[in-house]
């Protein structure tokens, strides 16, 4: 059964400093692996997408890094702001059909 | 800016009730789907459509049917309401082949009381 594990559940970080966020997948064949930012009460945004290829990928303060050998991935937060806040949502497709595996979010709040 | 806009962003309804939750993207994407999202959860796939007048059950497709009528537009009903379907319900989009492009509605939180 494909599977997405995050960890951790949530955590609570001061404004200015950085956190790492920790995704798991199981699923297969695999073809990109996305993470998505989702803001109290808002859908879910995308971040990053990143393919079987690419390691490091970054979107601003974002940046996220992706082992397919041992199919984990990362999210890291450089010098959070408040509006970092949100959940943060780990998501890989199956590539043969249209159903995507999500993770159950990692909840960030920073505080000032 | 493409998009994917749900009617509701909040909704209240009393148990037995036939609810409708409509959503409708700009982008002519042949993919729609609805997932439903509580907390510890994550989403888990209602329903989708990769077609007009074409459907699939997801993962918890009890309790509610979709209709998709025009390629724009896809409708989630929940036939009688109950309170275990107070949840956020979220509609996405994505090109036939192309998983990539794959874009949320804003969500529309339901309760059922």
């Amino acid at each position: 059964k494909n599977q997405v594990e995050q960890s951790p559940q949530s955590l609570i970080i001061l404004e200015g400093k950085n956190c790492t966020l920790q995704c798991n997948y199981t699923v297969s064949p695999f073809s990109n692996l996305r993470w998505y930012k989702q803001d109290t009460g808002r859908g879910p945004v995308s971040l990053t997408i990143m393919t079987f290829s690419e390691n490091t990928k970054s979107n601003g303060r974002y940046t996220a890094t992706l082992d397919a050998d041992t199919k984990q991935s990362s999210l890291h937060i450089t010098a959070s702001q408040l509006s970092d806040s949100a959940s943060y949502i780990c998501v890989v497709p199956s590539s043969n059909d249209y159903k995507l595996s999500f993770g159950a979010g990692t909840t960030v709040t920073v505080r000032a | 800016d493409v998009k994917v806009t749900q009617s509701s962003r909040y909704l209240v309804k009393r148990t037995g009730e036939k609810v409708f939750l409509e959503c409708v993207q700009d982008m002519d994407h042949e993919n729609m789907f609805w997932y439903r999202q509580d907390p510890g959860l994550g989403l888990r796939l209602i329903y989708f459509s990769y077609d007009v007048k074409m459907k699939e059950k997801g993962d918890i497709p009890e309790g509610y049917s979709v209709s998709r009528e025009k390629k724009e537009r896809f409708s989630l009903i929940l036939e009688s309401a109950s309170t275990n379907q107070t949840s956020m319900y979220l509609c996405a989009s994505s090109s036939a082949g192309a998983i990539y492009g794959y874009t949320f509605g804003s969500g529309t939180r339901l309760t059922v009381v």
